[in-house]
This record gives structure tokens, C-alpha cells and sequence, in this order.
């Protein structure tokens, strides 16, 4: 089992440009979660997906869009990058939602917008 | 405004030595979390505690979820290089629709010296 993986691990944009930042997980979670991580905010939520076909913002979802492919696959795109979105976007599976629900997180990207 | 607050926010010790990390809420949580994350990687789960009071251990480390659930501190005996790294505290909040979104700390930055 490969757990949550990430791609890219690393990207550089200028701003203005688009890219689709990819996430799967193959340990049959409901919940996913699009996370980023910036020096001295901790992580903070962008967008999450509780089940299959469904979405919901988080606490930053401005400039981000989601997408719940399937059961596996969580994308996250950005329509036209902007220095303020560079940062490090972790992604994450859990079982459900619930009030413990443990959350696994995947390598992370590395996103630079010049 | 920060839910989860951390204390320290950076720690240097040497090899041996005995540390404690706070993270203080003024508001009450469902359950605690506290993950470990290592540089260029994403956080891994530690500890969920769930009880008002409860105390868990997992080798050198001692895990206590305040008595009114709105605290909790991680202690490390004997600290060794390997457990370097950013120990964040998490939570979900007992209050309305937001107890399914975790609330992450900023962290406390964690490095022992051989």
C-alpha cells in the first residue's frame, strides 16, 4: 500500500498560470482533505471532501477549486496562481468524518508561484 | 483568531534531557491529536486522546488530555535525536457544524542534540 500520494512534489509557476495539483489514496478512506502549510500558520484546511461527490470549503478556499474524481482521487486546481499561494499543499485521507476521525496525510507539494 | 495555541514554539535540547509541550485552547474539543512531522514530509499520526483526563503513553512519550478537554501537553523522557522534528496538537471542536474540520496548532519545533 502506497498510503496518500502527492504529485508533483515540486512546482514552480508564474502568476497567472494554472496547475492541477494531484492526490489518491488506496487505503479505502471516505474523506479527503486539500491542506496548506505555511511558516508560523500551521496547517490550515482549503477544501475537503467527506464522500464521494461531494465538496466543502474550508477555512482559505478562495482562489482553489476541488474536485472529487472518485473514491480514490482528490484534485486541487488553481485557475491563475498568485505569489500568496506559495506554500507547501499537504493532502489527507480519513475514514469518515466523525470527531476522531484520524487523518493520513501524503508527502506534501512544494508550489512556488514567481 | 488561533484555536489551538502551542508553547514553546521552538525547543533545543540536549540528548537525555526531559521536555513538555503545551497546547492550550480556550474552547472545548471533541478529541486532541498530536502528530509528528519530520522535515520535507507530511505529519504523522501520534496519539488521538478522546476522555477529559485521559493519559496515554507510547514509549518515551506521555500523551494527557486536559480534565475540560480544552488542553493537552505531551511529555518526552530521555529525548533522542530521532525524535527531532514539528509536533503539532490538532483538535475537532465540540461545537456545531465545524466538529468534523480539524484544528491544527502552529506547532512546536523540536530538536535534540547528540
Amino acid at each position: 500500500n502506497a498510503g496518500v500520494t502527492q504529485t508533483p512534489k515540486f512546482q514552480v509557476l508564474k502568476t497567472g498560470q494554472s496547475m492541477t495539483l494531484q492526490c489518491a489514496q488506496d487505503m479505502n478512506h471516505n474523506s479527503m482533505y486539500w491542506y496548506r502549510q505555511d511558516p508560523g500558520m500551521g496547517l490550515r484546511l482549503i477544501y475537503y471532501s467527506a464522500s464521494e461527490g461531494t465538496t466543502d470549503k474550508g477555512e482559505v478556499p478562495n482562489g482553489y477549486n476541488v474536485s472529487r474524481l472518485n473514491k480514490r482521487e482528490f484534485s486541487l486546481r488553481l485557475e491563475s496562481a498568485a505569489p500568496s499561494q506559495t506554500s507547501v499543499y499537504f493532502c489527507a485521507g480519513g475514514r469518515g468524518l466523525s470527531s476522531y476521525n484520524e487523518q493520513f496525510f501524503g508527502p506534501g507539494t512544494r508550489l512556488t508561484v514567481l | 483568531t488561533q484555536l489551538l495555541e502551542q508553547s514553546p514554539q521552538f525547543l533545543s535540547i540536549q540528548e537525555g534531557e526531559n521536555l513538555t509541550v503545551y497546547c492550550n485552547s480556550s474552547s472545548v474539543f471533541s478529541s486532541l491529536q498530536w502528530y509528528r512531522q519530520e522535515p520535507g514530509e507530511g505529519p504523522v499520526l501520534l496519539v488521538t486522546v478522546v476522555t477529559g483526563g485521559e493519559v496515554k503513553k507510547l514509549k518515551r512519550l506521555t500523551f494527557q488530555f486536559g480534565d475540560a478537554r480544552k488542553d493537552s501537553s505531551l511529555h518526552i523522557t530521555a529525548a533522542q535525536p530521532g525524535d527531532t522534528g514539528l509536533y503539532l496538537c490538532a483538535g475537532y471542536p465540540n461545537s456545531g457544524g465545524s466538529n468534523y474540520k480539524l484544528t491544527f496548532g502552529k506547532g512546536t519545533l523540536l530538536t535534540v542534540n547528540p
